[in-house]
């Protein structure tokens, strides 16, 4: 079955405190993305990746890192989190640049930071 | 850059009645505009999309129409089941990037 995983789901953590929030599809996709959403902003990019090693900012960069050392994985990685930065995270994939736009999200990672 | 923006925010209906949820974009040159549908507790998945050379586009209860001279296009569901109730988004890019801009999300609820 295709699928972009997320791990975790959820997660509570304070302050400064680095983590990671991993992604994997199964898609041999070669373009990957992270997208947070929050009320009524609705879905916007952070970084996305062309392809290893290619990784770019998104809309809203500030805060947080990614590596794309395998085809298949794309993790976010928060050095030092803060309150604003709670919000639902979502990785998503897609055939570009060789199909159709269109992406291929996982279920989400709810992040929040006190 | 592209800016899209998405009408009504919430939209209730009775089952059985139709739902229309409309998007407006700025980029004249975006061409591909598909439509997401997020349940509750899951990521954005696609339902429908439409390309720019074509001004409909039709699957079973769903259809989206377009209007690249007023540059909007729209979300049409038909006889409305309570399984449609969720979250949906509109998205705009150029159809050689995958630059997606989403609009702000259309909270539907269909009542028995």
């Amino acid at each position: 079955e295709a699928q972009v995983t997320q791990n975790p789901r959820y997660l509570i953590t304070v302050t400064g405190k680095k983590l990671t929030v991993t992604c994997s599809q199964n898609m041999n996709h070669e373009y990957m993305s992270w997208y947070r959403q929050d009320p009524g902003l609705g879905l916007r990019q952070i970084y996305y990746s062309m392809n290893v090693e290619v990784t770019d900012k998104g809309d809203v960069p500030e805060g947080y890192k990614v590596s794309r050392k395998e085809k298949r994985n794309f993790p976010l990685i928060l050095e030092s989190p803060s309150p604003n930065q709670t919000s639902l995270y979502f990785c998503a994939s897609s055939s570009y640049p060789t199909g159709a736009p269109e992406a291929f999200f996982g279920q989400g990672t709810r992040l929040t930071v006190v | 850059g592209e800016n899209v923006e998405q009408h009504p925010s919430t939209l209730s209906v009775q089952e059985g009645d139709s739902a229309v949820i409309k998007c407006t974009y700025s980029d004249s040159a975006s061409n591909y505009f598909p439509w997401y549908k997020q349940e509750l507790g899951k990521g954005p998945q696609l339902i429908i999309d439409i390309r720019s050379n074509v001004g409909e586009k039709k699957d079973q209860r769903i259809a989206v129409t377009l209007n690249k001279t007023a540059k909007h296009f729209s979300l049409h569901i038909t006889e409305t089941q309570p399984e449609d109730s969720a979250v949906y988004f509109c998205a705009a890019s150029l159809y050689n990037t995958d630059k997606l801009i989403f609009g702000t999300g259309t909270r539907l609820q269909v009542f028995p």
